[in-house]
């Protein structure tokens, strides 16, 4: 079935400095993943939507020069925190799909503790 | 998308059948039922989707409504590792806006 590799899993970085996670997908090609953010005992929360060869589409209070996204194959989507504070932290989790007659596919997350 | 309304928590014995509820009463014509489920700090993991008719795969089964305003996800025989919660998510497919969006969803507690 669809894979979708996310790494790091877990990441601690000091407050000011920049941390950046991938996404693969591993078995198919995605030209459209998708970055979610989860705060302890909530539900996840749409960040940016990441289009191969594009901007990435941002959602509504999410600061795209804070949050980097880049796409630059059709397998793999970044995103960088830059100059992450202590509130940065969270449980960053992406996805993707093959098409769109197919269910969207979860990576396993990473957690990023800003200290 | 509609909205979707699903109990907070749930428990289920180990080994017996996990009914879990979901109302879409706004559903449109062209949106599908998804379930996922998120494991403690995993991504959520696709378990199944239909449009009207009932679904069954390896992991669990799909039972929609003859009016579309509700479903349930079944889990036939639960056990430790299905403690999760599980999400409930209407979509219309195949459009641009492919993001899901999750609820609180359901809390399933698998006791031994």
């Amino acid at each position: 079935g669809a894979v979708v590799s996310q790494h790091p899993s877990r990441v601690i970085c000091k407050s000011g400095t920049s941390v950046k996670i991938e996404c693969r997908s591993l078995d198919f090609q995605a030209t459209t993943m998708f970055w979610y953010r989860q705060f302890p005992k909530q539900s996840l929360m749409l960040m940016a939507t990441s289009n191969e060869g594009s901007k990435a589409t941002y959602e509504q209070g999410v600061e795209k020069d804070k949050f980097l996204i880049n796409h630059a194959s059709l397998t793999l989507s970044t995103l960088t925190v830059t100059s992450a504070h202590p509130e940065d932290s969270s449980f960053y989790i992406c996805s993707a799909r093959q098409d769109p007659y197919s269910p969207l596919h979860f990576g396993n997350g990473t957690r990023l503790t800003v200290t | 998308d509609a909205k979707t309304t699903q109990p907070p928590s749930m428990d289920c014995a180990e080994g017996r059948a996990a009914n879990l509820p979901c109302n879409h009463s706004t559903i449109s014509g062209n949106e599908y039922v998804y379930w996922y489920r998120q494991i403690h700090s995993q991504g959520p993991q696709y378990i199944i989707h239909g449009l009207k008719n009932n679904e069954t795969n390896e992991m669990a089964s799909l039972i929609i409504t003859e009016d579309r305003k509700s479903s349930t996800l079944i889990l036939p025989h639960a056990t430790l590792r299905d403690t999760a919660v599980y999400y409930c998510i209407v979509r219309a497919d195949q459009t641009g806006a492919n993001n899901l969006f999750f609820g609180t969803g359901t809390r399933l507690t698998v006791i031994p």
